[in-house]
């Protein structure tokens, strides 16, 4: 039984770029969300997706963006790279009955973002 | 604004210590309080608690919610090195259509030998 899975663990790029992460969710989960988390901090909620749809969005600029497929992987997208979105970002997977998560969240290893 | 705090945030004992560790959040909306284990990157689900004063044990981990003062602990009895991690306390809460977490900044625990 497969676990949350994040693809690439390491990037670096360039100021202004753009980036894509990916994220496979847990089998048998159908929502997953996004946190950014920079050195020393708690994670920060970015956005969730169920349904192929953002059902909810934290504090982030939209220069944060995001996608869900129908196999429910998800896509974080991040235009114009600033220096200070350097950080590990997140996956986390769950499953949604209503307004209730069922079984808690699973994370993943994460994504290690380095923008120079 | 979304809250929740955690002391203290970086504490070392020895191996054998017993150590506590404190969260505070907000009611807003809340649905349920989790503790994870963060070593390297991806936090590992200790517990979820819902109902205020019932413990939930795991081995030598052990937390409870007081839905009252609006706090959680979480306990670490004969801490072991490989004890050391971050430990996160996180808000479930409601919010529009789902759910999602408002975490701590974390606490560090460095058990040495």
């Amino acid at each position: 039984d497969a676990g949350v899975t994040q693809s690439p663990t390491h990037l670096i790029k360039t100021r202004g770029q753009q980036v894509t992460l990916r994220c496979s969710p847990k089998s048998g989960h159908d929502t997953v969300s996004w946190y950014q988390q920079a050195l020393g901090q708690g994670p920060q909620f970015i956005f969730q997706y169920y349904e192929e749809e953002e059902r909810q969005r934290g504090n982030f600029p939209d220069r944060f963006s995001g996608h869900q497929f129908p196999n429910y992987s998800s896509e974080l997208n991040v235009n114009a790279l600033l220096l200070g979105d350097s950080a590990l970002y997140l996956c986390a997977s769950s499953s949604l009955r209503g307004h209730i998560i069922l079984y808690g969240y699973t994370f993943g290893s994460g994504t290690r973002l380095t923008v120079v | 604004e979304d809250k929740v705090v955690q002391s203290p945030l970086s504490l070392v004992v020895h191996e054998g210590d017993t150590v506590t560790l404190n969260c505070s959040y907000e009611v807003t909306n809340f649905r349920s309080l989790l503790w994870y284990k963060q070593e390297k990157k991806a936090p590992t689900f200790l517990f979820m608690l819902t109902s205020s004063g019932i413990e939930k044990k795991s081995g030598r981990l052990s937390s409870i919610l007081d839905k009252k003062e609006l706090f959680s602990i979480l306990n670490i009895t004969a801490t072991q090195t490989g004890d050391s991690a971050i430990y996160l306390c996180a808000e479930n809460r409601y919010g529009g259509a789902t759910n999602k977490l408002i975490f701590g900044t974390g606490t560090l625990l460095a058990v040495q030998p």
